[in-house]
């Protein structure tokens, strides 16, 4: 089955920074890569997704790459503010359930 | 829209007790899940739901019982609960196959003695 590694497990920027978080994955038919943001107390809220034919994605402060070849696709923040700080989780699938990194913690210091 | 909820927010059960987390959706979704949230864990699929009558195992199904007789709601019944299943549940449910956005509920933290 798919497995998603996800790196780095914390992250600590400086406010106005710029912050990224990486994940590859095992299955080559894997062909959606959603990211959830996790604030404390709430559930995951998905905040950008890419699909295997597109090689990136941004809205606004936010991007996501893939390369599908090298099997990773990563998370890039711009601008980094202080209501950005929350954890972090990468996601693939196919048709099957969504399979999950074990999630970045994001630490933005004012 | 209330999206997708879950009750109860908070329980605190004895080893051996059973218990069953309620889930519910009004936005017509096919897909319902449960995952299970601890430390350094990420999210882990417990079972899932295509369909209404149609449910399957996920990653760490042991424990946990489901049943899906409503597109609407999804419970999730833990059988003789264990010191290892304290845990953040969560309740997902989205459009079906893997490639939509999933709705997370608000999570219920269970703890057990």
């Amino acid at each position: 089955g798919e497995n998603v590694e996800q790196h780095p497990s914390t992250l600590s920027v400086q406010e106005g920074d710029s912050a990224v978080i990486k994940c590859t994955y095992s299955d080559s038919a894997s062909n959606y890569f959603p990211w959830y943001k996790q604030e404390l107390g709430k559930g995951p809220q998905l905040i950008i997704d890419i699909r295997s034919n597109v090689g990136e994605k941004k809205d606004q402060r936010i991007a996501v790459t893939l390369n599908k070849t090298a099997k990773h696709f990563s998370l890039h923040i711009t601008e980094t503010q202080p209501e950005d700080s929350a954890v972090y989780f990468c996601a693939a699938s196919t048709i099957t359930p969504l399979v999950f990194g074990k999630g970045t913690r994001l630490s933005v210091i004012a | 829209n209330a999206g997708v909820t879950q009750t109860p927010k908070f329980q605190v059960l004895k080893t051996g007790q059973s218990m069953t987390l309620q889930c519910a959706q009004d936005m017509n979704h096919e897909y319902m899940s449960w995952y299970r949230q601890d430390p350094g864990m990420g999210l882990r699929l417990i079972h899932y739901s295509v369909g209404a009558g149609i449910t399957d195992q996920g990653e760490v199904p042991n424990g946990y019982n489901v049943s899906r007789s409503t597109t609407e709601d999804f419970p999730l019944r833990l059988l003789s609960a264990a010191p290892s299943q304290t845990s953040v549940y969560f309740c997902a449910s989205s459009f079906p196959g893997g490639a939509y956005e999933q709705f997370f509920g608000p999570g219920t933290r269970l703890t057990v003695l």
